[in-house]
C-alpha cells in the first residue's frame, strides 16, 4: 500500500470546468511535488513545496494552481484546461533538504482527460 | 533539451538471464541518480539509487553502475523474473537531491519472456 494517496484516480472534465486533485502523504515527509506524465514524454516536474512553501514553479500555466495547506496535503486546482493537458498527474513526497539524498515516493496518479 | 536520456524504449529479455537498462545524462552537476519501476495504473516506485561518490551500488538482484566520465549509468537485474516486467525510469538530481525534485528519462519498457 502506497504511503502517498491520490484522489480521484480518474477524472474527465470539460474545458470550462473547475476541479481539484488531492494528494495526502502518510510518511512524515516535509516536501511534496506535482509531476505530469504525458504520453511518450518524461515525467515533468510542475511544482515543489518544501515545508509548505512553494520553491519551484517551472513555468507552469496559471490554469494549474497548487495549494499546500500543511506538510501532509497537497492540492492541484484546475480551471479552463485544454485538451493537451490530458495526462497522468502524479503526486510525490520526500524528506527534503539540501544535501539529503531522499528518493521520491509517488502516489498512483490521477488520469485526467480534458474534453 | 533532454538532460536524462533512455534511448531504448523497450527491451525484451528471457527469464533467468541478465537485463541491462541504460541511461545517459548531460548535466555534469547531477550528483544523485535513481531508478524507478512502474507498473500500469500505478505510480513509480523507488528501486535503487547511487550517489556520485560511488560507482556501484547493489541491492539483491539489482545493481546500478555509474560512469561519471561517460555520464552513463546502467541498471543490471540478474536473474530476471517475470515480475520484473515494467517500465523503468532513470532519474537524476543535483545539489544532493532533497527538495529540488528529479529529472526523469522517458523510460524503458522491460519485457521478461518465459
Amino acid at each position: 500500500e502506497t504511503g502517498v494517496t491520490q484522489t480521484p484516480r480518474h477524472l474527465v472534465m470539460g474545458m470550462t470546468n473547475k476541479k481539484s486533485l488531492k494528494c495526502e502523504q502518510h510518511l512524515g515527509h516535509n516536501a511534496m511535488y506535482w509531476y505530469k506524465q504525458s504520453a511518450k514524454k518524461p515525467l515533468e516536474l510542475m511544482f515543489v513545496y518544501s515545508l509548505e512553501e512553494r520553491v519551484e514553479n517551472n513555468s507552469v500555466p496559471s490554469r494549474f494552481s497548487p495549494e499546500c495547506p500543511n506538510s501532509s496535503h497537497l492540492f492541484l486546482h484546475l480551471h479552463t484546461l485544454q485538451p493537451e493537458d490530458s495526462a497522468l498527474y502524479l503526486c510525490a513526497s520526500s524528506q527534503g533538504g539540501q544535501g539529503v539524498n531522499s528518493p521520491l515516493h509517488f502516489g498512483n496518479g490521477t488520469r485526467l482527460t480534458v474534453t | 533539451d533532454q538532460q536524462v536520456k533512455q534511448n531504448s524504449p523497450s527491451l525484451s529479455v528471457q527469464e533467468g538471464r541478465i537485463s541491462i537498462l541504460n541511461c545517459d545524462y548531460t548535466n555534469s552537476m547531477f550528483d544523485y541518480f535513481l531508478w524507478y519501476k512502474k507498473y500500469p495504473a500505478e505510480g513509480p516506485t523507488f528501486l535503487i539509487s547511487i550517489s556520485s561518490i560511488k560507482d556501484k551500488n547493489e541491492d539483491g538482484r539489482f545493481t546500478v553502475f555509474l560512469n561519471k566520465s561517460a555520464k552513463h549509468l546502467s541498471l543490471h537485474i540478474v536473474p530476471s523474473q517475470p515480475g520484473d516486467s515494467a517500465v523503468y525510469f532513470c532519474a537524476a538530481s543535483e545539489g544532493g537531491g532533497g527538495a529540488d525534485g528529479l529529472t526523469f528519462g522517458k523510460g524503458t519498457h522491460l519485457i521478461i519472456q518465459p
